[in-house]
C-alpha cells in the first residue's frame, strides 16, 4: 500500500528566507507525486506534480521540489518566503495510471512565516 | 472560469441524521472525487466518479455514499450521521480520469452534535 509521510507538522520560517517541506512515500512503482497547499479556510491548490522525466520540478508561487527515488523523497522547496506562503502544505502520492485520480495524502506541514 | 462550488458550506446535524452534500465541477470536468479532512486523520479518499460511475472507493463504511449526474455534478450522502463523521468534506475535480491534477472547492463543514 502507498503511503505519504510528512515528518514536519510545523514550521516557523522568517519571511525572506528560504523554506524546505519534506516528503518521503511508500510506494511500489514509479509514483506520481503532487505538492498542494491549503489556506486557511480553503481548498487545496496545486502546486506541482512529478510524473516522469526532469526530477527538478517547478511549480506556481516560486516553488520548486526534487525527486529523488534513492531516498524515496520529493522535498518542496522556495528561496526566498513571502508573508502569503503561510499555510498547510500536503504532499500526495497517486498510482495515476491504475487509480485514477485517487491520492493518498501526508499529515501535513503548518508553516508559519514570521515578519 | 468558475471553480468547483461546494454547497452548503456549513452545516450541523445531530446523531443518526442524514446529510448531502453537493459539489459542481469546474465546466469541462467530469471527474469528481471527495475527501474527507479530519484533525486526526488527515485527508481520505472517499470516492472517484467519471462519467456517472464509481472509479474508486476509500475505506469508509456504506454509510458513506455518492453519485455523478450526467452534467458531472455530484452528491455524496452520509446516512445514519456519527459524532466522527464531522469533518470538513472536499470535493476535486479533473478534467480526465487519470490526471491527479486536482481542483479542490472550499469544502463543506460538517459538525454532528
Amino acid at each position: 500500500a502507498q503511503s505519504v509521510t510528512q515528518p514536519d507538522i510545523h514550521i516557523t520560517v522568517s519571511e525572506g528566507a528560504s523554506l524546505e517541506l519534506r516528503c518521503n512515500y511508500s510506494y511500489g512503482a514509479t509514483p506520481y507525486l503532487f505538492w498542494y497547499v491549503q489556506s486557511p479556510g480553503q481548498g487545496l491548490q496545486l502546486l506541482l506534480k512529478y510524473f516522469s522525466g526532469d526530477t527538478l520540478v517547478q511549480g506556481i508561487k516560486g516553488f520548486e521540489a526534487e525527486f529523488k527515488r534513492s531516498q524515496s523523497s520529493f522535498n518542496l522547496r522556495k528561496p526566498s518566503v513571502h508573508w502569503s506562503d503561510a499555510a498547510e502544505y500536503f504532499c500526495a502520492v497517486g498510482a495515476v495510471r491504475t487509480a485514477g485520480n485517487k491520492l493518498t495524502f501526508g499529515g501535513g506541514t503548518r508553516v508559519l512565516v514570521k515578519p | 472560469k468558475a471553480g468547483v462550488t461546494q454547497t452548503p458550506r456549513y452545516l450541523i446535524k445531530t446523531r443518526g441524521q442524514q446529510v448531502t452534500l453537493s459539489c459542481s465541477p469546474i465546466s469541462g470536468h467530469r471527474s469528481v472525487s471527495w475527501y474527507q479532512q479530519t484533525p486526526g486523520q488527515g485527508l481520505q479518499f472517499l470516492f472517484e466518479y467519471f462519467s456517472e460511475t464509481q472509479r474508486n472507493k476509500g475505506n469508509f463504511p456504506g454509510r458513506f455514499s455518492g453519485r455523478q449526474f450526467s452534467n458531472s455534478r455530484s452528491e455524496m450522502n452520509v446516512s445514519t450521521l456519527e459524532l466522527g463523521d464531522s469533518a470538513l468534506y472536499l470535493c476535486a475535480s479533473s478534467i480526465g480520469q487519470n490526471t491527479g491534477e486536482l481542483f479542490f472547492g472550499e469544502g463543506s463543514r460538517l459538525t454532528v452534535l
